[in-house]
């Protein structure tokens, strides 16, 4: 079955650092890959999204390139602000019948401190 | 444009008693989504509807937990009896889909944070 690992939180940076979140994931067929980011108190909102291999998903100054090689899809940013500190989530979707089925690992906790 | 609703907020109940939570997906989307987040892990979809048909319920503990979307829009998801097990968050999503897309984006709701005691 599908599935996705992501490296365990809390990750405590310093304002300015640059970020690194792990993520590898196991699915047959050709997934597309997700980075969801949820800020305290609210919903899930995609982050970044990749649907095919060697494509850059990219927003807010977050990149992601998808490896299928080495089956990863890792999330990095050269500056992390405090405004980012919040869950992020890696998923991948496949399509089903009757739609994107998304699976998710297990969340990432990412803390920025001044 | 308005988003995924769902209210409650938050419910406390104690297990054995019954809860139900309610979503209303952005206008317009034929498929919903209701996810259980268990704290510290991923959110693990329950149940996907296309409009007002069950499309996937492989996941959903049946002897427990029932939902329905009736008219293709709202949806209830229902919890009866409850157990300590059940706390967790319950995220409703939706999306539009579109034939030919190999992907079509999720919009999740904010949640309704369940607390069995």
């Amino acid at each position: 079955g599908n599935s996705v690992t992501q490296m365990e939180g809390p990750v405590t940076l310093s304002e300015e650092a640059f970020l690194t979140i792990n993520c590898t994931y196991t699915a047959t067929g050709y997934p597309s890959l997700f980075w969801y980011v949820q800020y305290p108190g609210e919903g899930l909102q995609l982050l970044l999204k990749a649907t095919k291999a060697d494509d850059k998903g990219s927003n807010k100054g977050f990149e992601a390139t998808y490896r299928k090689e080495t089956t990863s899809f890792h999330l990095e940013k050269g500056s992390v602000q405090v405004s980012d500190s919040a869950v992020y989530f890696c998923a991948l979707s496949t399509f089903t019948g009757g739609g994107n089925k998304l699976t998710f690992g297990t969340g990432t906790q990412l803390k920025v401190e001044l | 444009e308005a988003g995924v609703a769902q209210s409650p907020r938050y419910k406390i109940i104690e297990k054995r008693q019954s809860v139900a939570f309610w979503c209303n997906p952005i206008s317009g989307h034929a498929t919903l989504y209701w996810y259980q987040q268990i704290l510290g892990q991923g959110p693990k979809l329950l149940i996907q509807f296309q409009n007002n048909g069950v499309v996937d319920d492989s996941q959903l503990p049946k002897d427990r937990f029932s939902a329905e979307r009736l008219k293709g829009v709202d949806s209830t998801l229902k919890i009866q009896p409850a157990k300590l097990e059940d706390s967790a968050v319950y995220l409703c999503a939706s999306s539009n889909p579109w034939r030919g897309s190999s992907y079509n984006e999720q919009f999740f709701g904010p949640g309704t944070r369940l607390t069995v005691l």
